[in-house]
């Protein structure tokens, strides 16, 4: 079947620009992930949601940042007024059963490669 | 605050040496440890976990509580090892995220 899916593959936005992310998990998946990886760096945490609720927003970065999955499936990444530092590839990943419970696997997704100008 | 270090940023062996690959945490609860690794074009994908104790493509890492260390251990490198892998520790409360490593670049020269 089909892995975890995200698109744009890349995208290229102005300084101050919105940019939005879409990451399909893995069909029924209840947890999806979201990370931020700079060039050089392993990935960091931004946010977890367990169905269509977001359980975990710790790792993002700024009020710039906002993440949703209003239907427990598909997950879009938002930023917000862009800025260089936020280039990076952007990580999505799904796993079968809440990740609090259990050590399910974590799919990840291809990425998106975000620069910003 | 739990941080995940691999010292090696690259590391070259030859074809049928043994390779290990450093991990170190600090965390101070009982944590899972996780060796992810992405091959060339490839996604991210999970290699072993600590709590299965199992050996994949013949890699193998013990958690070391004593030492904090969770080291990757595989006795005969093979060229298609070639890959970019990454040591991740879950907290085991929270649950929710894992903490990542930068990576350790392997190269397997024939």
């Amino acid at each position: 079947g089909a892995g975890v899916s995200q698109s744009p593959r890349y995208k290229v936005a102005k300084r101050g620009q919105d940019v939005a992310l879409r990451c399909d998990p893995i069909s029924g998946h209840v947890s999806l992930f979201w990370y931020q990886q700079a060039l050089g760096q392993g990935p960091e945490f931004l946010t977890y949601f367990q169905n269509e609720a977001q359980l975990d927003k710790s790792g993002l970065p700024s009020d710039r940042f906002f993440a949703e999955r209003p239907e427990g499936s598909v997950s879009t990444l938002k930023i917000q007024r862009t800025q260089q530092e936020d280039s990076a590839v952007y990580l999505c990943a799904s796993s079968s059963r809440p990740f609090r419970i259990s050590t399910d696997t974590q799919y990840f997704g291809p990425g998106t490669r975000l620069t910003v100008l | 605050a739990q941080r995940v270090t691999q010292p090696e940023k690259l590391l070259s062996v030859f074809k049928g040496a043994p390779v290990e690959l450093k991990c170190n945490y600090s965390y101070s609860g009982s944590p899972e440890l996780f060796w992810y690794v992405q091959y060339s074009r490839q996604r991210l994908q999970l290699l072993l976990r600590h709590i299965s104790r199992e050996s994949i493509k013949g890699f193998t890492a013990d958690l070391n509580k004593g030492e904090t260390s969770f080291h990757l251990k595989k006795p005969f490198a093979q060229e298609e090892d070639s890959a970019m892998y990454y040591c991740a520790l879950k907290e085991e409360t929270s649950g929710s995220r894992l903490t990542f490593g930068e990576g350790t670049q392997l190269t397997v020269n024939p």
